[in-house]
């Protein structure tokens, strides 16, 4: 089946840095990619959908200067969280959709950040 | 404004029961229904999904029963174990649109 490979598992960095997240698909081609922010106890919050070759496309409330994201190859898309902030502490999942599973999202084992 | 509404929140069952949860949702644009299991720390993960063609889907233990006029859904998991307990998210889609809109999640605890 389809495999998300989402890196690192867990991350902490000081305030004012920045951390790269990776999100790979590694048996299918995902010219769509989404990220996810999840709180304790609470569901799953889209942050923005990764298009391969042109610009995200971010929900509302979302700040696009903080979370860059960049999705250079069909197998690869990163969320880059910049000028990082205690507040900006979460569980980050990625996901990708292979198109020739007809409607199969795969998803990332997430990320766990702490700033600190 | 939620669009796929999960209850109950919580949900604590005794091995070997039958567990239940409900999804309704509003969209009636929505063509397709995925519930996701979550253990603490991992990412969601598909464990069954149905289109609006068909009543019901079942796959070894889970069960997705689908009202299309009432415009809900549910999971039923038989002989409930330990193992099952996580956080079950449903979810929906439709083809116009690549986002899959959440439930807010139901935790469930299996009592050995």
């Amino acid at each position: 089946g389809a495999v998300v490979s989402q890196h690192p598992s867990r991350v902490i960095c000081k305030s004012g840095t920045s951390v790269k997240i990776e999100c790979r698909s590694l048996d299918f081609q995902a010219t769509t990619m989404f990220w996810y922010r999840q709180f304790p106890k609470q569901s799953l919050m889209l942050m923005a959908t990764s298009n391969e070759g042109s610009k995200a496309t971010y929900e509302q409330g979302v700040e696009k200067d903080k979370f860059l994201i960049n999705h250079a190859s069909l197998t690869l898309s990163t969320l880059t969280v910049t000028s990082a902030h205690p507040e900006d502490s979460s569980f980050y999942i990625c996901s990708a959709e292979d198109a020739a599973a007809n409607y199969g999202y795969t998803f990332g084992s997430g990320t766990r950040l702490t700033v600190v | 404004q939620q669009q796929v509404k999960q209850s109950p929140q919580s949900l604590i069952v005794q091995k070997g029961g039958i567990s239940i949860i409900n999804c309704a949702y509003e969209n009636t644009a929505f063509d397709y229904f995925p519930w996701y299991q979550q253990f603490p720390g991992k990412g969601p993960a598909l464990l069954i999904a149905i289109r609006p063609d068909v009543s019901e889907k079942k796959e070894g233990r889970f069960t997705i029963s689908f009202n299309k006029s009432a415009k809900q859904f549910s999971l039923h998991i038989m002989d409930s174990q330990p193992g099952d307990s996580a956080t079950y998210f449903c979810a929906a889609s439709s083809r116009g649109d690549d986002k899959i809109i959440f439930g807010k999640g139901t935790r469930l605890h299996i009592l050995p």
